[in-house]
C-alpha cells in the first residue's frame, strides 16, 4: 500500500482557493489517487480522481505531479460548506487520518 | 443524497446480542463495501463484494458476519461483539471496477456495545 501524508490541518478564508497538498512517494504505476471527504456527522464523499493527468469536475481540481509522488486538490472557491476532513487515498482506498480543512467567514 | 441507506442510523446492543446491519443502494451498482470508523482512527475498509462475491475480507474477526443476498442489498451480521466495536459503520457501492471507481456512501449506523 502506498504511504500517504497530508497535513493534519489547515484553514482558509471564505471565497479564497484552496490547495490542500498529499504526498504519496510509494505510490505504484497502476495506483488512482482518489480524494474524498467527510462533513461533521456524514459518510465520506467522493470529490476527484485521476491517474497521470490533471483533472477538473465541478467540485474541484486535481493537479498530479508529474512523477506521481504527490498530488494537490484545489478547490478554487472555498466556501463554509467545504468545511470537512479531505482524504488523499492512492491504491485501493485505504483512508489515513487526512486533513480537516476549516473555512473561516 | 439518498443513494445509499443504512439502518438502523443507532444501535446499542449488549454483547451478548445478536444483531444486523443493512445497507441499500438504488443506484445500479455493482460492488458495495463495509468500512469502520472508530474515533480517533482512520476509516477501514472491512468487506468488499463484486456482484454478490466477497472479493476482499481485511482480517475482520469473525463475529462480524456480512451477507449480500444481491447486488442492491448489504448485511452486516454482529454477534458477541466487545466495547471496543463500538463505532460508525459505513456501507458504500460503486458501479465498474472495486476500489478503483467512484464510491458512494451511506450516512452510517453509529454502534455502541454495552
Amino acid at each position: 500500500d502506498a504511504k500517504t501524508t497530508q497535513p493534519n490541518s489547515m484553514e482558509s478564508n471564505e471565497e479564497e482557493p484552496v490547495h490542500l497538498p498529499c504526498n504519496h512517494s510509494t505510490i505504484s504505476g497502476t495506483d488512482y489517487i482518489h480524494w474524498y471527504r467527510q462533513l461533521p456527522s456524514q459518510g465520506p464523499e467522493y470529490v476527484i480522481h485521476g491517474l497521470t493527468s490533471n483533472v477538473n469536475n465541478r467540485m474541484a481540481s486535481l493537479a498530479i505531479a508529474e512523477d506521481r509522488k504527490s498530488s494537490t486538490l484545489i478547490l478554487h472557491r472555498a466556501t463554509l460548506r467545504d468545511a470537512a476532513v479531505y482524504y488523499c487515498i492512492p491504491g485501493d482506498m485505504r483512508f489515513g487520518a487526512g486533513t480537516r480543512l476549516t473555512v473561516k467567514p | 443524497e439518498t443513494g445509499v441507506t443504512q439502518t438502523p442510523r443507532h444501535l446499542v446492543m449488549g454483547m451478548t446480542n445478536k444483531k444486523s446491519l443493512k445497507c441499500e443502494q438504488h443506484l445500479g451498482h455493482n460492488a458495495m463495501y463495509w468500512y469502520k470508523q472508530s474515533a480517533k482512527k482512520p476509516l477501514e475498509l472491512m468487506f468488499v463484494y463484486n456482484f454478490k462475491e466477497q472479493t476482499e475480507n481485511n482480517s475482520v474477526p469473525s463475529r462480524f458476519s456480512p451477507e449480500c443476498p444481491n447486488s442492491s442489498h448489504l448485511f452486516l451480521h454482529l454477534h458477541t461483539l466487545q466495547p471496543e466495536d463500538s463505532a460508525l459503520y459505513l456501507c458504500a457501492s460503486s458501479q465498474g471496477t472495486p476500489l478503483v471507481d467512484e464510491q458512494y456512501f451511506g450516512p452510517g449506523t453509529r454502534l455502541t456495545v454495552t
